[in-house]
């Protein structure tokens, strides 16, 4: 009965190699997000994606790129991974964007790249 | 730009103690602040969410204070317990941000038993 839910959880990987991290939320929201945390664990935002819309599409490397098949999933795929980007993604949704509603978050996936 | 900061970096009572938690912004302009829970290996959980028109938002133990004109906002937790050590995080919601929250660093919290 998760409410949004990531996997994989961990992920280890070397530099160059192509991966995907995949997340679902049943909460019935309209809005999804991708975030980063960094080693000093500040998080930042990285994509959202109002009923399958990108509607946020911060300053990051086009290797990575933001799949919503669905307003029920964001997928994110990452293309020739550096070192640089070790850190725990998070993946949440919200009712809505633009308003009131609180953030749910996934449980996180902790990409490290060799 | 939006830069949102809480003090202090970490912080560790007894328990029984109450806890204090800073959270300063420096644009008032914000939809929202709200308040989260980061267990070491998990995602956020949202404790509070206050509006931009509100002063304040009570859960339980829990309440939260917003004074948007100085930007702080006090997370103010009672009678704290070993089960509330956690980090909390603070997010401002940016008017101008079609929904991207802008996060502090946290506050790592220990309550010894």
């Amino acid at each position: 009965d998760t409410a949004v839910s990531q996997t994989p959880k961990y992920l280890v990987t070397q530099m160059g190699n192509d991966k995907s991290i995949k997340c679902e939320q049943n909460l019935g929201h309209d809005t999804m997000y991708w975030y980063k945390q960094d080693s000093k664990k500040f998080l930042k935002i990285m994509f959202s994606y109002n009923n399958k819309e990108l509607i946020i599409n911060e300053t990051v490397p086009n290797r990575f790129s933001p799949k919503s098949p669905d307003k029920a999933h964001l997928n994110l795929h990452i293309n020739s991974l550096e070192l640089g980007d070790s850190a725990v993604y998070f993946c949440a949704s919200s009712q809505r964007q633009g308003n009131n509603s609180p953030l749910h978050f996934g449980n996180g996936t902790r990409l490290t790249v060799t | 730009k939006q830069e949102v900061t809480q003090i202090p970096a970490a912080l560790s009572v007894p328990e029984g103690e109450n806890l204090v938690l800073n959270c300063s912004f420096t644009d008032s302009a914000i939809y929202n602040l709200q308040w989260f829970r980061q267990d070491p290996g998990k995602g956020l959980t949202s404790l509070l969410l206050i509006q931009s028109s509100q002063r304040e938002q009570t859960s339980g133990r829990l309440n939260a204070s917003l004074d948007k004109s100085s930007g702080r906002s006090t997370l103010y937790i009672a009678a704290s317990q070993p089960g509330d050590s956690a980090t909390y995080l603070c997010a401002v919601k940016p008017t101008d941000s079609w929904g991207k929250l802008q996060f502090g660093a946290g506050t790592q919290v220990v309550v010894t038993p």
